[in-house]
């Protein structure tokens, strides 16, 4: 079956890029089905970072779209974000997921088990 | 961007019961996208229901999902001991795809 599994520094230092990966294995990720990105802040409740659909276009968040990337690497069968100009307010656990569409509406499932990103001096 | 509600924010009850969860959408969900999901502590989530009322691959049948429009309902038949977990709702009617802040059931 399809599993995710985050990857990336732990923490990141104010004002520079957070950069993940997701590799995801049982599957190849050229052969369909759109990759996104979700985060959840320690206690909090979980926000939509983007996603890129199967035809390599991608959809952001308004809230962080100005800061953030999202990349396929087929070579390696892995998915990445890019958030650039983080604050403490990106402090968060950062999950990705296989993306299920209908059109560009979409809904997750599997997720990675999450990484831990602490944006701190 | 589409708001949505959840209530109750804490749910008690005990194995064996019936817990129906409310999410509510600022606006009218197009074509019913709702999903929900079950979050437990320390671990990712785990898609439910989508569609509002299809049931995803390998969940029971004891969880159904229903509603449509504005207002969606998540209910658990029977509570057993592993359903007692953080759950979300999401709509991805239209962008921003948007959750819910969650409903927590607990062992009452």
């Amino acid at each position: 079956q399809v599993q995710l599994q985050e990857s990336g520094p732990g923490l990141v230092k104010p004002s520079e890029t957070l950069s993940l990966t997701c590799a995801v294995s049982g599957y190849s990720i050229s052969s369909g089905y759109s990759w996104g990105w979700i985060r959840q802040p320690p206690g909090k409740g979980l926000e939509w970072i983007g996603t890129i659909y199967h035809s390599g276009s991608t959809d952001y968040n308004p809230s962080l779209k100005s800061r953030v990337t999202i990349s396929v690497d087929t070579s390696k069968n892995q998915f990445s974000l890019k958030l650039s100009s983080v604050t403490a307010a990106d402090t968060a656990v950062y999950y990705c997921a296989r993306t299920l569409t209908i059109f560009r509406n979409g809904w997750f499932d599997p997720w990675g088990q999450g990484t831990l990103v602490t944006v701190s001096s | 961007e589409i708001v949505l509600t959840q209530s109750p924010g804490t749910l008690s009850l005990s194995p064996g019961e019936r817990a129906t969860l409310s999410c509510r959408a600022s606006q009218s969900v197009s074509s019913n996208y709702v999903a929900w999901y079950q979050q437990k502590p320390g671990q990712a989530p785990r898609l439910l229901i989508y569609g509002a009322s299809s049931r995803a691959t390998g969940i029971p049948d004891r969880f159904s999902g229903s509603g449509s429009g504005t207002d969606f309902t998540l209910t658990i038949s029977r509570l057993e001991p592993e359903d007692f977990a953080v759950y979300y709702c999401q709509q991805y009617g239209s962008s921003p795809w948007t959750f819910g802040q969650g409903t927590k059931v607990e062992i009452k």
